[in-house]
């Protein structure tokens, strides 16, 4: 089976500083890679996806991710983070199953 | 938006009570997936759908059941809830399992006294 691991439930960050939130992966295939955002009482909506090909993944409002096959790793990053980016953040890996397997979440959290 | 809709959005039941939990979907996908999701556990997959009648189990599928008897209807059962399955309800919607992004519904918040 497929885990993930996402280092730090809760990461807080300065208004304009950058954002890193980190997510581990074990997986016997090539993975299939994806981060979503939850902001509160609603559903996730999809960041970004790594599936082939180019290895650092734009998303949207800003936040991009780099698959690194030899750490494991699908870290997402954000330059400057804004108080709009306050919420909680999954990481998932899909192999060649029928099956998501989600992390624990990380809350972030804008100081202004 | 991808067309999901859950409902209903909130309950509150009885230990003991069957209850169902509804997920439509307009899109016409394949895949239908019910999550639950708890503090400290990230989502976790209660039981999925690959068509009509196709259903398999997730990590957490004791307690529950589903059914799928159209494309865009699939229903997730508690047959006896428990305090345990107090926890938002998750469905989610793929048009392939792997590499196709899921879209999910806004939720069921569902407690058990």
């Amino acid at each position: 089976a497929q885990s993930v691991t996402q280092l730090g439930s809760h990461v807080s960050v300065s208004e304009g500083a950058l954002v890193l939130l980190r997510c581990n992966y074990s997986s016997s295939v090539p993975p299939y890679l994806f981060w979503y955002v939850q902001y509160p009482n609603q559903g996730l909506q999809l960041l970004l996806k790594y599936t082939t090909g180019a290895t650092l993944v734009k998303g949207i409002n800003g936040f991009e991710a780099e698959f690194k096959k030899s750490e494991t790793s699908f870290h997402l990053t954000k330059p400057s983070a804004h108080m709009s980016d306050a919420a909680e953040y999954f990481c998932a890996v899909s192999d060649s199953g029928n099956q998501f397997y989600f992390g624990t979440g990380t809350s972030l959290t804008v100081i202004p | 938006d991808a067309g999901i809709t859950q409902s209903p959005r909130h309950k509150v039941t009885e230990t003991g009570t069957p209850v169902t939990l509804r997920c439509h979907q307009t899109e016409n996908h394949r895949y239908m997936y019910w999550y639950r999701q708890d503090p400290g556990h990230g989502l976790r997959l209660i039981h999925y759908s690959y068509g009509v009648k196709d259903t398999d189990k997730g990590e957490v599928s004791d307690g529950y059941s589903v059914s799928r008897s159209k494309t865009e209807d699939f229903l997730l059962t508690l047959e006896s809830a428990t305090s345990s399955q107090t926890s938002v309800y998750f469905c989610a919607i793929s048009e392939d399992s792997t590499y196709n992004e899921q879209f999910f519904g806004p939720g069921t918040r569902l407690t058990v006294l």
